[in-house]
């Protein structure tokens, strides 16, 4: 079975700090990866994908890949309190999903 | 783009009955996922269909789920019969492809069985 793994957390930052979320899998032919956001009650949301080893940034989120260490990670920069939510990461080779890390930013 | 379409958007029914869960895809994604989510268990991939062909479904927890795809723009979810086990938020996506195309996901329906 291809694992995607996640702490669980919860995770608790201050506003304005980094928030650091990582993932690991164990299928060494992954090529994508996502991050999506779950809000309490609502839906999975995708916020980044990230294909290639190094990182990439869109505004205050980066993603940083790792194929050889097989790890993907989301940093949050400057976490305000509506970032507070769920975090999934999702490995597309296989659809699947880890179990997410809940994430509190606290004013 | 309307999104992903769910319907029920709740249910709540006894156990013993027949649930059936509804799905419309994004027009033009290939891909339609079923999932189930629960505080225990996360979001698990029951089955995944492309161009309308059950192409996975070794999530499926036992024989009492089924899943159909119709056409393009329909999926159903069935549960026979119905356990409080099987509660639950249940999310359809869709994707126009796989291995590098996100999943557009519904609202979900949120199951209770009594």
């Amino acid at each position: 079975q291809k694992e995607v793994e996640q702490n669980s957390g919860p995770l608790s930052v201050p506003e304005g700090a980094i928030a650091s979320l990582n993932c690991t899998y164990s299928d060494r032919g992954s090529q994508s990866f996502f991050w999506y956001r779950q809000y309490s009650g609502k839906s999975p949301e995708l916020i980044m994908f990230i294909y290639s080893n190094g990182d990439k940034e869109d505004g205050r989120f980066t993603a940083q890949l790792n194929k050889a260490s097989q790890y993907v990670s989301l940093l949050i920069r400057d976490s305000q309190p509506s970032d507070s939510a769920t975090y999934l990461c999702a490995v597309n080779n296989d659809m699947r999903f880890g179990a997410g890390t809940r994430l509190t930013v606290k004013p | 783009d309307a999104g992903v379409i769910q319907s029920p958007r709740h249910e709540v029914t006894e156990m013993g009955q027949e649930v059936t869960l509804r799905c419309k895809p994004i027009s033009g994604h290939d891909y339609l996922f079923w999932y189930r989510q629960t505080m225990m268990r996360g979001l698990e991939l029951l089955i995944y269909f492309n161009n309308n062909v059950p192409i996975d479904d070794s999530g499926m927890p036992e024989d009492r789920f089924s899943a159909k795809m119709p056409n393009a723009s329909f999926s159903t979810l069935k549960i026979q019969p119905s356990e409080p086990r099987d509660s639950a938020v249940y999310f359809c996506a869709s994707s126009p492809g796989v291995g590098g195309q996100p999943q557009h996901f519904g609202d979900g329906t949120r199951l209770s069985i009594l």
